[in-house]
């Protein structure tokens, strides 16, 4: 299968420890998002990495997330004294370069975190 | 403002066609996009649309685009059980690197 690939699928933590999700994009993508998504909402832009280079990232994203894509192949996204407003579903996708601006992205199936 | 908006719920009958609408309030979005999520799995990409159409035709997909009054819609004809999902409309913007920005979903609810 060469779809994006999340690891873990599921979280469960206590509050306060640190967690490490890791996403393996499409081999010849170099755009790299990761979102967040709560129950009856919509995904959320955390951050994007186009290559190795971390580019943008949202003020959703506070000082306790950090992400990661070394060598512009997989990507980690690390939640440090995880919260109980943490829990949420963490997607990630990637997408190709393309000439036109659109943004083709395929996303992962998400790693869901319950923080308790 | 980054808002899109969607009605959270429609329910049709099997054969018939689906209407869902989706608002977006930044003018300068310039691809619109159609995602469906079933439960469990992720995200797929249905169509999309750049901002100069007004019109896109896919199968049974049809997107209307109305950049006047920043209104988007995916009429699904023909529906099906197994396009019960929820149905995400999404925007990207010029110099926003092009991330997505969600609407919350429209759940569409098929029955016989």
């Amino acid at each position: 299968d060469t779809g994006v690939s999340q690891d873990p699928r599921h979280k469960i933590t206590k509050r306060g420890q640190n967690v490490t999700f890791r996403c393996d994009p499409i081999s010849e993508h170099n755009r790299l998002y990761w979102y967040r998504q709560t129950l009856g909402q919509g995904p959320e832009f955390l951050t994007y990495f186009q290559n190795e280079a971390q580019l943008e990232k949202s003020r959703l994203l506070s000082d306790r997330f950090s992400a990661e894509r070394p060598k512009g192949s997989f990507s980690t996204l690390e939640i440090q004294r995880t919260e109980q407003g943490d829990s949420a579903m963490y997607l990630c996708a990637s997408s190709p370069p393309r000439g036109d601006g659109s943004t083709e992205a395929f996303f992962g199936q998400g790693t869901r975190l319950t923080v308790v | 403002g980054e808002d899109v908006e969607q009605s959270l719920f429609l329910s049709v009958r099997e054969g018939d066609s689906s209407v869902i609408n989706c608002t977006y309030t930044d003018s300068s979005s310039t691809y619109l996009y159609w995602y469906k999520q079933e439960p469990g799995a992720g995200l797929q990409l249905l169509t999309y649309i750049f901002s100069n159409m007004d019109m896109k035709q896919d199968q049974r997909l049809t997107v209307l685009l109305n950049k006047k009054d920043k209104h988007l819609s995916l009429r699904i004809a023909d529906t099906q059980t197994g396009d019960s999902a929820i149905y995400f409309c999404a925007e990207s913007r010029s110099g926003g690197y092009n991330k997505l920005i969600f609407g919350a979903g429209t759940r569409l609810a098929v029955h016989p």
